[in-house]
């Protein structure tokens, strides 16, 4: 069974850094692609960029580029969004999810890390 | 960046009811389009996929049409278990853009 499980939930203040994680099991953790998608609070999905495992190709929503970094270590099979100084709009619900090619719908969810950003 | 637009925002329905959703691209995608189902507090699910690919699991009066620019989501007879918000989603390039969101509720 596909399972994807995130980081627990975060408290941080603006400026500080920040890594949440994406440990997948029950696949081969390179064969899939990982996404990341935000969601503030009351609003939609924002997809916000990807990763190959095999590889650590990454490609990333110009809304997100320069702000967030997500990398993978396949040997534990994790991934990962990190932010080198959050600010108080990053508060959102983030989501890992899985695509089994480059060009795939997300079939497998994270149950979704809430990061909160507050002074 | 291809935009996609969906429509409405939100509705309400009663339950029996036939719904139908839209979905709009800026540019041809194809068929590379998704939809899923998020109830309040809960993780998105993939209802369908490559327009019209109803994933495994999910209830028969769920179908998706479309090609090109125009899309659409159809729920035959909506029931109370369909309360939430559907997300339409392009995956034919990067960034793989989601549509706002349609928030069905029952009447």
């Amino acid at each position: 069974e596909v399972q994807l499980v995130q980081s627990g939930a975060e408290v941080k203040e603006p400026g500080e850094s920040l890594r949440i994680s994406c440990k997948g099991s029950g696949y081969t953790f390179t064969s899939y692609w990982i996404i990341w998608v935000r969601q503030m609070p009351g609003k939609g999905l924002e997809w916000m960029g990807r990763i190959d495992p095999s590889d650590s190709y990454t490609s990333y929503s110009p809304s997100f580029q320069g702000h967030v970094t997500i990398s993978a270590d396949k040997s534990i099979s994790t991934a990962y969004l990190q932010w080198s100084s959050l600010k108080a709009s990053d508060t959102a619900m983030y989501f890992c999810a899985t695509q089994n090619s480059i060009a795939a719908a997300s079939d497998y969810w994270g149950q979704g890390t809430l990061v909160t950003v507050s002074s | 960046d291809i935009q996609m637009t969906q429509s409405p925002s939100s509705l309400s329905a009663s339950v029996g009811d036939r719904v139908t959703i839209t979905c709009r691209a800026s540019q041809d995608i194809s068929n590379y389009l998704a939809w899923y189902q998020q109830k309040p507090g809960k993780v998105p699910k993939l209802l369908i996929s490559a327009a019209s690919t109803l994933q495994s699991g999910v209830p028969s009066r769920f179908s998706g049409s479309g090609s090109g620019t125009d899309f659409t989501l159809t729920i035959s007879s909506l029931q109370p278990e369909d309360v939430a918000t559907y997300y339409c989603q392009r995956y034919n390039s990067a960034p793989q853009t989601f549509g706002q969101g349609t928030k069905v509720e029952i009447k």
